[in-house]
């Protein structure tokens, strides 16, 4: 069971909008920041979203992040087939260990 | 652009230890203030993290782990390892080894990571 919850999967049509959600408490993201990784099948994960809603170098503006108390969201608008993947969120948490979501599966229809 | 790379056997008996390597290429392991680490995943979970080092040699193991765990870095060759020991199948999944850069407690994140490899444990 992962310290943080995720929905298992969304799904959306192409060109669409979806939103995956990442929920926790005031001992991790509560009082931290979020990071967001995307999975593509068969690969490692790869950072996606830093400090909440900052993006690397080469992610397009398509992903965004944000936080609101215990909670953070991963957006992607415009939605590509290349996009299905399981996307996890992480923070720091009390425990003094980073702890994940356990893994949105999005499909995009 | 920094790379990570896993290395070590795909089967482990169970009761022994799991001994992996993880090699950096493309900048030095010691240049910056990051921490190297492990991260692994059972077949169809999610992501729990094994533990980290710095290049000092200064490690943090995650607590329900931390018995077991052994991380040590060689910074001669660029790489760090991981010695998991007492394995049984529960510890069968891919193991990553990643960069975390921690700008301050509660800030940080991984990036890159390795491609992966995976350990079962087996007789």
């Amino acid at each position: 069971q992962s310290v943080l919850t995720q929905p298992p999967s969304v799904s959306a049509a192409p060109g669409q909008k979806v939103t995956i959600s990442c929920s926790g408490s005031s001992s991790n993201i509560g009082n931290n920041y979020v990071s967001w990784y995307q999975q593509l099948p068969g690969t490692a994960p790869k950072l996606l979203i830093y400090d909440n809603n900052k993006r690397p170098s080469g992610i397009p503006d398509r992903f965004s992040g944000s936080k609101s108390g215990t909670s953070a969201t991963l957006g992607i608008t415009g939605l590509q087939t290349g996009d299905e993947a399981d996307y996890y969120c992480g923070t720091w948490d009390s425990s003094l260990s980073p702890v994940f979501g356990g893994g949105t599966k999005l499909t995009v229809l | 652009q920094v790379q990570l790379q896993e290395s070590g056997p795909g089967l482990v008996k169970p009761s022994q230890t799991l001994s992996l390597t993880c090699t950096v290429s493309g900048g030095s392991i010691s240049s910056g203030s990051y921490y190297w680490s492990w991260i692994r995943q059972p077949a169809g979970k999610g992501l729990e993290w094994i533990g980290r080092i710095y290049t000092s040699g200064s490690t943090n193991y995650n607590p329900s782990l931390k018995s077991r765990v052994t991380i040590s870095v060689d910074t001669s060759k660029n790489q760090f390892s991981l010695k998991l020991s007492s394995v049984t199948a529960a510890d069968t999944a891919v193991y990553y080894c990643a960069r975390w850069l921690q700008l301050e407690v509660g800030r940080d994140w991984f990036d890159p990571w390795g491609q992966g490899t995976l350990v079962t444990v087996s007789s």
